[in-house]
């Protein structure tokens, strides 16, 4: 299966910061079949990002999906208090379907 | 609105069942794949089971094989797994989770999500 591996685990920044965070695969991810989610406490993952570059229905431009291959990159332009979360990204091209193990993005 | 709602869950004794549900709204269920998706206290999300919008196909993580069983009723727009030989390790929030286009590929990204029901195995 592919294992997922995001970086960093933990990211500390302000409100109106620019966020960019990681996911590396352990093989090539078929078709760009990458997605991130974000989940809040208490609260089901939402779909922020799926084919590697598209938003999902509702999520602000200020969210931006990147990659290929095994290298793939979530960007948040300016941070909004509401953007502090866990980030997961998942990739859909291979069987299993799989989740890297989050990066926890917290208030400086 | 779209809206899934899951339920089920409870604290059950290892070895024994569980089937948990999972209630469709808002959209025409019998045109998606279905997910179930779990993630253990603290941790992170890993996916258990797939049933393709028919019910034809269904896949599941090498953890759950030949323990949990994923189905449907589309003329009740519910979606089940039933939950057999449980051990600690499967306690959890299970969430299902609806894949974003019509028909079937394998996998998809998952654009609604329930809420989750908690599933506690202890002794």
């Amino acid at each position: 299966e592919i294992v997922l591996t995001q970086s960093p685990g933990t990211l500390s920044l302000s409100p109106g910061e620019r966020a960019t965070l990681s996911c590396r695969a352990s093989q090539s991810v078929s078709s760009s079949y990458l997605a991130w989610y974000q989940q809040k406490p208490g609260q089901a993952p939402r779909l922020l990002i799926y084919g590697a570059s598209s938003r999902a229905t509702g999520i602000p431009d200020r969210f931006s999906g990147s990659g290929s291959g095994t290298d793939f990159t979530l960007t948040i332009s300016r941070l909004e208090p509401e953007d502090f979360a866990v980030y997961y990204c998942q990739q859909y091209g291979s069987s299993p379907s799989t989740f890297g193990q989050g990066t926890r993005l917290e208030i400086k | 609105q779209v809206q899934l709602v899951e339920s089920g869950g409870g604290v059950v004794q290892p070895g024994r069942s569980l089937r948990l549900s999972c209630a469709a709204s808002g959209f025409t269920f019998s045109s998606y794949g279905m997910h179930w998706v779990r993630q253990a206290p603290g941790k992170g999300l890993e996916w258990v089971a797939v049933i393709s919008y028919d019910g034809s196909n269904k896949y599941y993580a090498d953890s759950v094989k030949g323990r949990f069983t994923i189905s449907r009723d589309n003329s009740k727009n519910t979606l089940y797994l039933q939950m057999n030989s449980l051990r600690a390790e499967d306690t959890a929030v299970y969430y299902c989770a609806k894949e974003r286009t019509r028909g079937w590929k394998g996998f998809d990204a998952f654009d609604i999500w329930g809420q989750g029901t908690m599933v506690t195995v202890s002794s």
